[in-house]
Parts: C-alpha cells; structure tokens; sequence
C-alpha cells in the first residue's frame, strides 16, 4: 500500500508569510506525528495527533505553529509569519495506533521549507 | 532527560568492509525502546528495528546487526560486507515514559558512505 506523503516536497517563501504543508498519513493508522528537522541534525518532535485531537504539542516552538487533523486523516501544519530559523525539513509519520513506541512509526519524504 | 549520542559524524568505508555505527544514550525510565532508521538521499527515513529495553538479546538480519548492552547504555549498528547502497545517514533514536513513548529522541545521525 501507499506509504506516508507529503506536499510540497520544496516550499520556498519569503519572509513573514504563511505557508501549509500537508501530510497524508498510511490508510488506516490512527496517529500522525510531525517533525522538524535541521541541516545536520537529528528530527525533532512538534506534535502528536490521536485521530483528529492533537494530544501532545508540546514540541511547537511558538504560537506560530499550529497544526490540524479536522477528520482524522490528512494533517496541515501551519505557519505564519515565517522566519529565516523556520527553514528546515518538516517531516509526518504515522502509526497505526499511538500512545506507544511498540507501533513504530512510518515517516514520508518531508517537505524542505526554505524561507529567504 | 533523555538523550542520544551518535559520535561518529560520518564514516567512509570501502565496499565489503563491515562497518558499526555507534549510539550511546540517557534516560531514566526502565522500560524504554531503541530504534535505529536509515534516511537515504531521498529524505525517508526507513525504520530498520525497534528494541525493548527488556530484550537484551542481540539481533541478526541479513548483513544487519545489532548489539545491545544496558551495562554501558549502547546500542550498536553493525553492517557486514557493506554496498554502495547502504550509504545513507542513519539514526537512532529513544523513547520511554518520561518524554512520552510516542516521541522519538534522535541522535544527531551517522552518515555512511560506502565507496565502491
């Protein structure tokens, strides 16, 4: 079946605009996570989605940052007013159930944003 | 806290040698899991094997081997008779209680590069 898929694959934008990238989870699986992750490091937690509630955001780094899972599915992360240090590799995963690392997590290709 | 130590920046190796990847971590959960996944060029992370803390077995999988040991808190990647194709940069990561089991603490990641 279809593994995890992300849009766009690049996004380049300007300073203090908004951007929406969008994840597309494995059929099925209940749980969707996004990560960022920086030139030469390893990814770093965002947030946590459990069908359509986010049960852990914990890992946004400011207000914004905001994601959405309205139906349980397809996730966007959002956010607005970009800035240089925003520039990363956001990539999703999903599970198919969470709450636990005993359902491992499957990740997509990512989305390189770059803001100039 | 939790944390994951990949010293190895990035490792160069001819193919057919046999290579270990080193990871060294940190908690204080005594139930927590170990993960190693693979990220080729493409940008995907690929998950290669997930391992309880309660298994302290070592594992085998064709060229892939791991080690495990508690008593120094590591974690080891090994590929035998390596190829042009495991070249990528591989991470390991962490989870348990403590941060939350669903949020996998990455290393900063090993590159490999297997020349021919």
């Amino acid at each position: 079946g279809a593994g995890v898929s992300q849009t766009p694959s690049n996004k380049v934008t300007e300073k203090g605009k908004y951007v929406e990238l969008r994840c597309d989870p494995i059929s099925g699986h209940t749980a969707l996570y996004w990560y960022r992750q920086s030139l030469g490091q390893g990814p770093e937690f965002l947030i946590y989605f459990q069908g359509t509630g986010a049960a852990d955001d914990s890992g946004l780094p400011n207000d914004r940052f905001f994601a959405v899972r309205p139906e349980g599915s397809v996730s966007t992360l959002k956010i607005q007013r970009t800035e240089r240090g925003d520039s990363a590799v956001y990539l999703c995963a999903s599970s198919l159930w969470g709450g636990g690392a005993e359902n491992e997590q499957f990740f997509g290709p990512g989305t390189r944003l770059t803001v100039l | 806290a939790q944390k994951v130590t990949q010293a190895q920046t990035e490792i160069s190796v001819v193919e057919k040698e046999d290579v270990t990847l080193d990871c060294v971590y940190e908690t204080r959960d005594t139930t927590y899991y170990l993960f190693w996944y693979k990220q080729p060029p493409s940008g995907e992370l690929v998950f290669l094997i997930r391992r309880n803390s309660f298994d302290e077995q070592n594992e085998i999988s064709g060229r892939y081997s791991w080690n495990f040991q508690k008593s120094t808190s590591s974690f080891n990647f090994t590929i035998t008779a390596s190829q042009v194709v495991d070249s990528a940069v591989y991470f390991c990561a962490l989870s348990g209680p403590t941060s939350g089991t669903y949020k996998y603490i990455f290393g900063t990641g090993t590159r490999l590069k297997v020349l021919a």
